[in-house]
């Protein structure tokens, strides 16, 4: 089945700068890459996906990136505010279907003032 | 908060008790999914199901039973088997043919003592 690796576990950046998430997949069949992003006691809510036929993919201060043949997709986010802290984790379809997702073990956010 | 809903948000169960979770989604979905979330860790698959009156195991279905008999609803059983049922029970769902988007519920903290 599917492999989810996702560093670092946590991460810590001065407000205004930038943060990059990584992770690596098992499944070459995985074809649909989410980033979901969880507040404390909260249901996790997606942020931003990307399609294995696309390699980046942009929405204002979020980008996501991946890398088929090196099977690993990163989540870049720009200009970091106090209300980006939070546990973001990444995740692949396993089998390339809709059998349900693998997911990290997600990585912590913390926005310095 | 979208058309997924799961109750109640916090459960207390005594070991040895069959405890079951409620999901119903008014989104018109086919597929529904349930996870297990423990602190500190990623979202692991527990059972999933693409239609009415069929479903399938995920990476941790021992000790879980669930059941589709309406495409709205979709509940989760933890049985006594389950060694370790303490955790927070998410429930998601898909339009599939559309997207493998995944919409999650708030949630229910189980606690068994």
């Amino acid at each position: 089945g599917e492999n989810v690796e996702q560093h670092p576990s946590t991460l810590s950046v001065q407000e205004g700068d930038s943060a990059v998430i990584k992770c690596t997949y098992s499944d070459s069949a995985s074809n649909y890459f989410p980033w979901y992003k969880q507040e404390l006691g909260k249901r996790p809510q997606l942020i931003i996906d990307i399609r294995s036929n696309v390699g980046e993919k942009k929405d204002q201060r979020i980008a996501v990136t991946l890398n088929k043949t090196a099977k690993h997709f990163s989540l870049h986010i720009t200009e970091t505010q106090p209300e980006d802290s939070a546990v973001y984790f990444c995740a692949a379809n396993s089998g390339g279907g809709a059998d349900g997702l693998t997911f990290g073990k997600g990585t912590h956010l913390i926005i310095q003032p | 908060d979208g058309g997924i809903t799961q109750s109640p948000k916090y459960l207390f169960r005594k070991e040895g008790q069959n405890v079951t979770l409620s999901c119903e989604q008014n989104l018109n979905h086919d597929a529904m999914y349930w996870y297990r979330q423990d602190p500190g860790q990623g979202l692991r698959l527990i059972y999933y199901s693409q239609i009415v009156n069929d479903f399938q195991k995920g990476d941790i279905a021992e000790g879980y039973s669930v059941s589709r008999e309406k495409k709205e609803s979709f509940p989760l059983t933890v049985t006594s088997a389950q060694k370790n049922p303490t955790a927070f029970y998410l429930c998601a769902s898909s339009i599939v043919s559309v997207s493998y988007e995944q919409y999650f519920g708030p949630g229910t903290r189980l606690t068994v003592t």
